[in-house]
This record gives structure tokens, C-alpha cells and sequence, in this order.
């Protein structure tokens, strides 16, 4: 596979599930990131990790917790979530955090309901 | 604090006409401009990017992009839509030299007519 894959695509939870979400790049960048996308809103950036190492971090409520085993990997955990956290989650990754002229590459996202 | 404003929250042209999006930024220097598509269902794909140097910028499918500085604009165009270009279109900023973080604008929604 090339490019910015996420599973699942689509993921219904009640808001006592503990679910996970994963994302895998296969650029060989070393920056990944988790945005959020809610109707209607600017694309929220919500965490970023560069070199494994957590750069940003968007003021995002604890139920979300991020991963970062390795360059290639990022995943987002979610635990006690809200309907409002209903959204379309996207991962994206780019060469560097930091560097010049950089491009985010995006994966097609996880559309998350929460009941 | 930087900012991104797509004037038009939905556009209808019909297939073979003309098409110009609008993006106006608010930043201090020059940033790095960029252009998002997203079909429904699908994540971003990249369209174009703006760095430095030419101020004309062309991308895929057919899509070009102008920054002019004057203005603080950075529009999308393409002389001739087709029935598959219908998405949802995003104009984004970035700041030179304080990471990667990429400010979006709400997006436009483009729809193509027959």
C-alpha cells in the first residue's frame, strides 16, 4: 500500500466504549499528526508527533489519548466519549514538524459516531 | 493570530464553465498556501502548493492556483469543470518557521451542473 491508510473507516461506539483508531503512513515521513473534522468547522488539529516525540497537543480533552510507537504508526485511543465527539477523524504525516516546505499528506479518515 | 476565509460556502457551476474559488489569508509575511479536495466519504488530497518563486502555481487535474500578495488571496481556478470535480474544496495556511501546522478555512463546497 502507498500513501496515508486509517482503520476502521467508520466506527459506531457507546460512550463507555474504549475503542482505538489507527493510522499508518507509508512515506517514510517522520511527523504524523490527528486532526478533527466537524460539520460545519475548520479542520481542528489536535496532536502532532514528530520523530515519535509528541510536539503539539491542541488543548484536547483527556478521553482522547494519542500513540506514537514508531514513524510509521499513530493511533488515538478514545475512552468516555461524547456525542459531540461525533466527527470525521483524519491522520496525515509529512517529512518533518518544523522543516521548510513542508506537505501533509492526509489518509481518507474514520467517520466516529458516538451514541 | 493567522486566519483563512473562503468567501463561499457553496458554489454551482455548470460542466464545462469556468471555475474560481476564493481564499483570503491573514498573516504577517508570506506564508505557504495550499489547496485541499475532499470527495464525500474521503479524506484531503493535496491539489497544489504555494512556497515561493512563481506566483502561478499549477497542480492536478487541471486546477491552478494565483497568490497575490496586494490582495492577500490565493483563488483556485480551472477554465473547464467536469461533472467529477464536485467536492469540497480547501484553502490552507501555514507559517513559515514555527512548525507545520496548517490552518484551514471552512471549506466550499462545489457543485457541478449537466
Amino acid at each position: 500500500e502507498t500513501g496515508v491508510t486509517q482503520t476502521p473507516r467508520h466506527l459506531v461506539m457507546g460512550m463507555t466504549n474504549k475503542k482505538s483508531l489507527k493510522c499508518e503512513q507509508h512515506l517514510g515521513h517522520n511527523a504524523m499528526y490527528w486532526y478533527k473534522q466537524s460539520a460545519k468547522k475548520p479542520l481542528e488539529l489536535m496532536f502532532v508527533y514528530n520523530f515519535k516525540e509528541q510536539t503539539e497537543n491542541n488543548s484536547v480533552p483527556s478521553r482522547f489519548s494519542p500513540e506514537c510507537p514508531n514513524s510509521s504508526h499513530l493511533f488515538l485511543h478514545l475512552h468516555t466519549l461524547q456525542p459531540e465527539d461525533s466527527a470525521l477523524y483524519l491522520c496525515a504525516s509529512s517529512q518533518e514538524w518544523g522543516g521548510t516546505q513542508e506537505t501533509q499528506y492526509f489518509g481518507p479518515g474514520t467517520r466516529l459516531l458516538v451514541l | 493570530a493567522q486566519s483563512v476565509t473562503q468567501p463561499d460556502i457553496h458554489i454551482t457551476v455548470s460542466e464545462g464553465a469556468s471555475l474560481e474559488l476564493r481564499c483570503n489569508y491573514s498573516y504577517g509575511a508570506t506564508p505557504y498556501l495550499f489547496w485541499y479536495v475532499q470527495s464525500p466519504g474521503q479524506g484531503l488530497q493535496l491539489l497544489l502548493k504555494y512556497f515561493s518563486g512563481d506566483t502561478l502555481v499549477q497542480g492536478i487535474k487541471g486546477f491552478e492556483a494565483e497568490f497575490k500578495r496586494s490582495q492577500s488571496s490565493f483563488n483556485l481556478r480551472k477554465p473547464s469543470v467536469h461533472w467529477s470535480d464536485a467536492a469540497e474544496y480547501f484553502c490552507a495556511v501555514a507559517e513559515r518557521g514555527a512548525g507545520t501546522a496548517l490552518i484551514f478555512g471552512k471549506g466550499t463546497t462545489l457543485s457541478v451542473s449537466s
